[in-house]
């Protein structure tokens, strides 16, 4: 199984409906991020939580919202889907108390598309 | 806030030769620039790093180096084969409230082809 696992893979949905992005993770990591990845732009940090009861805005949370369910899990949530926010969405995790390694692990992405 | 730029947005070689890839940075403080590649369909993973106290790292055909004076690094593949082909990122890492790498930012990416 995979460290990080998003669902659903790939999702249409329209103009103005809710819609929610999971992340569950089984690294044992505290801190979880959302990125959005669009082409020519690289990748945008939406938000970011370092444990259960943190939640921090990235550059771009306009628009999102997000729940960190447990330690395990993050989600992010689209309120009123908008066209522009089409996109490939990312999750990640890290636990820079582990060494010196600070890298992210990385799921397989959302890809999301508005109609 | 952290500005990482990222060249070029495409590079094609032939295989066998050298790629690099540059980014600039703009946060003095940043002290920790990892290397991502994304195959198609996948998440980036995290392939290199290097720390601001250091000025090049090795990993058998790829390389990284750092200039914190200029504020750039790069990165090397040398001896390049047809599964190098994807997109790279650049990261930096912003210093936080607790001085940890709590958050990278990341370059625009640069799609890697090789030519057969």
């Amino acid at each position: 199984d995979a460290d990080v696992t998003q669902t659903p893979r790939n999702r249409i949905t329209k103009t103005g409906k809710r819609i929610m992005l999971e992340c569950s993770q089984t690294k044992g990591h505290d801190r979880m991020y959302w990125y959005r990845q669009d082409p020519g732009l690289g990748l945008r940090l939406i938000y970011y939580s370092f444990d259960v009861k943190d939640i921090n805005k990235g550059e771009i949370s306009d628009g999102y919202s997000v729940s960190r369910q447990a330690q395990a899990k993050f989600s992010l949530s689209l309120e009123s889907a908008i066209p522009n926010q089409t996109a490939l969405y990312f999750c990640a995790t890290s636990d820079p108390g582990q060494g010196h390694n600070y890298g992210y692990t990385f799921g397989s992405g959302t890809r999301l598309t508005v109609v | 806030g952290e500005n990482v730029e990222q060249h070029p947005s495409t590079l094609s070689v032939q295989e066998g030769d050298s790629a690099v890839i540059k980014c600039t940075y703009s946060d003095s403080a940043s002290n920790y620039f990892p290397w991502y590649k994304q195959e198609l369909g996948k998440g980036p993973q995290l392939i290199i790093d290097i720390r601001s106290n250091v000025g090049e790292k090795k990993d058998q055909r790829i390389a990284v180096t750092l200039n914190k004076t200029a504020k750039h690094f790069s990165l090397h593949i040398t001896e390049t084969q047809p599964e190098d082909s994807a997109v790279y990122f650049c990261a930096a890492s912003t210093r936080g409230f607790n001085f940890g790498n709590e958050k990278l930012t990341f370059g625009t990416g640069t799609r890697l082809t090789i030519i057969p």
